[in-house]
């Protein structure tokens, strides 16, 4: 399998562009997650999916950030408009239901920067 | 809420050296997930706990669900420069859910 795929790897983007990360996850994983990593904040989850149904969206910081997932082999982050402060990496992981036992396997990161 | 505490939050170690990291809660958990980032990717899964006492291998790394539930440890004896990476430990949420609670983690140097 060539496990989670997230594009593109780098992105930069002025303020006040709209930004779209994209993550497939491993097939037959039902769990989806994105997740931001800065330095101060460390790993932050932002939103969660469960067979393509938004479970938990409390880590989303605000409503420039949207997710969806319309079909089991896709999903999309979305900012709009961007701002320098969200420069981050952002992760997409995937798993089985009980991933959170047997842990969730991530992509490589979309590197976003925002000037 | 729930929260993972790591130590130390960096460690600079000559090769050859063992590394011995720990992860703390205030409440119990009952699964203890360790990941390793490696620079420029992301976290990848090394070992997995689900007993209190139990303790796993993996190659050189070794880690242990402590018996209070609250806390587990990693160790990595021999190091090597491929050791070089964030450690970071994580548990499921006991608030439900699928969500995982993750650490601050641990930035291990390695010097040749």
């Amino acid at each position: 399998d060539a496990g989670v795929i997230q594009s593109p790897r780098h992105e930069v983007t002025e303020m006040g562009q709209e930004v779209t990360l994209r993550c497939k996850p491993i097939s037959g994983h039902n769990s989806l997650f994105w997740y931001r990593q800065t330095m101060m904040r460390g790993l932050e989850l932002l939103i969660y999916f469960n067979n393509n149904v938004p479970i938990d969206d409390s880590g989303m910081p605000e409503d420039r950030f949207s997710a969806k997932m319309p079909n089991a082999s896709f999903s999309t982050l979305k900012i709009q408009p961007s701002e320098p402060r969200d420069s981050a990496v952002y992760f997409c992981a995937s798993s089985l239901a009980e991933g959170r036992r047997q842990g969730a396997f991530f992509g490589q990161g979309t590197r976003l920067t925002v000037v | 809420g729930q929260q993972l505490n790591q130590s130390p939050q960096s460690m600079f170690i000559q090769e050859g050296e063992d590394v011995s990291m720990n992860c703390t809660s205030s409440s119990i958990f009952n699964t203890w997930l360790w990941y390793k980032q490696d620079p420029g990717e992301g976290p990848v899964l090394l070992i997995a706990l689900y007993k209190a006492g139990e303790l796993t291998s993996n190659g050189r790394l070794t880690a242990q669900f402590g018996i209070t539930r609250k806390d587990s440890f990693l160790n990595i004896s021999a190091s090597i420069p491929s050791d070089v990476g964030i450690y970071f430990c994580a548990g499921p949420s006991n608030t439900g859910g699928f969500k995982t609670i993750f650490g601050a983690g641990t930035r291990l140097f390695v010097k040749a």
